[in-house]
């Protein structure tokens, strides 16, 4: 299994508040990504990241903010949650040279509660 | 605007049948094609994958076909098994990997 971990696994938080959620790996991946899961929607790309302190927005990225200040670190940032980023994140990392498929590989994922 | 899409929110087999999964696209800049398989409580893991350059693609009891002009493509399992059991997604990407796609995912349940 790739080396990837989130933290924290489950989350409730009230409407307002900041929340930040880590993504760890350890295994050197280049890109690095963040995806809200929703019944009806399967995975959507919220940012990724192609390199420390290079990012970009993906789909869903309005009120979400993210940071890779190491290779192994991207950190997801919502800025005052509100109710509708209720969901589970997951965290991906790829490389792309080492695989001609795109093929990504995903955390255990991060269940946030907005009351 | 959801460009894959799996019409299908569940699907249940017998073990030992084909269980057939299906996914089409409407983006026809997609160059790869993968699917995902997720059991509850972890994160999605690579099944299989396509490359828009090739219509089958085999993978012991798992093959996914494409169908370019129609812009779908489908997972065959043969035999299915109970610990197929799991919510399957399709996705697709462009080349440059930045922006994949994912259909809702399909709940393949396979009974003994």
């Amino acid at each position: 299994d790739a080396g990837i971990t989130q933290s924290p696994r489950h989350k409730v938080t009230e409407t307002g508040t900041p929340v930040t959620l880590r993504c760890h790996q350890t295994e050197n991946h280049r890109y690095m990504y963040w995806y809200r899961q929703d019944p009806g929607h399967g995975l959507r790309l919220i940012h990724y990241s192609y390199g420390v302190k290079d990012t970009d927005k993906g789909e869903v990225s309005d009120g979400y903010s993210v940071s890779r200040s190491k290779t192994e670190d991207f950190l997801l940032t919502l800025e005052s949650a509100t109710s509708s980023q209720t969901s589970v994140y997951f965290c991906a990392i790829s490389e792309v040279l080492a695989s001609p498929y795109n093929e990504q590989f995903f955390g255990p994922g991060t269940r946030l509660t907005v009351l | 605007d959801q460009q894959v899409k799996q019409n299908s929110p569940s699907l249940s087999v017998q073990e030992g049948r084909i269980s057939i999964l299906n996914c089409d696209y409407t983006n026809s800049m997609f160059d790869y094609f993968l699917w995902y398989k997720k059991y509850p409580a972890e994160g999605p893991t690579f099944l299989i994958s396509i490359s828009s350059i090739k219509d089958k693609n085999e993978d012991g009891r798992f093959t996914v076909f494409l169908n370019k002009s129609a812009k779908h493509l489908s997972l065959h399992i043969v035999p299915s098994q109970p610990g197929d059991s799991a919510v399957y997604f399709c996705a697709a990407t462009p080349y440059n990997n930045n922006d994949m796609r994912f259909g809702a995912g399909t709940r393949l349940t396979v009974k003994p």
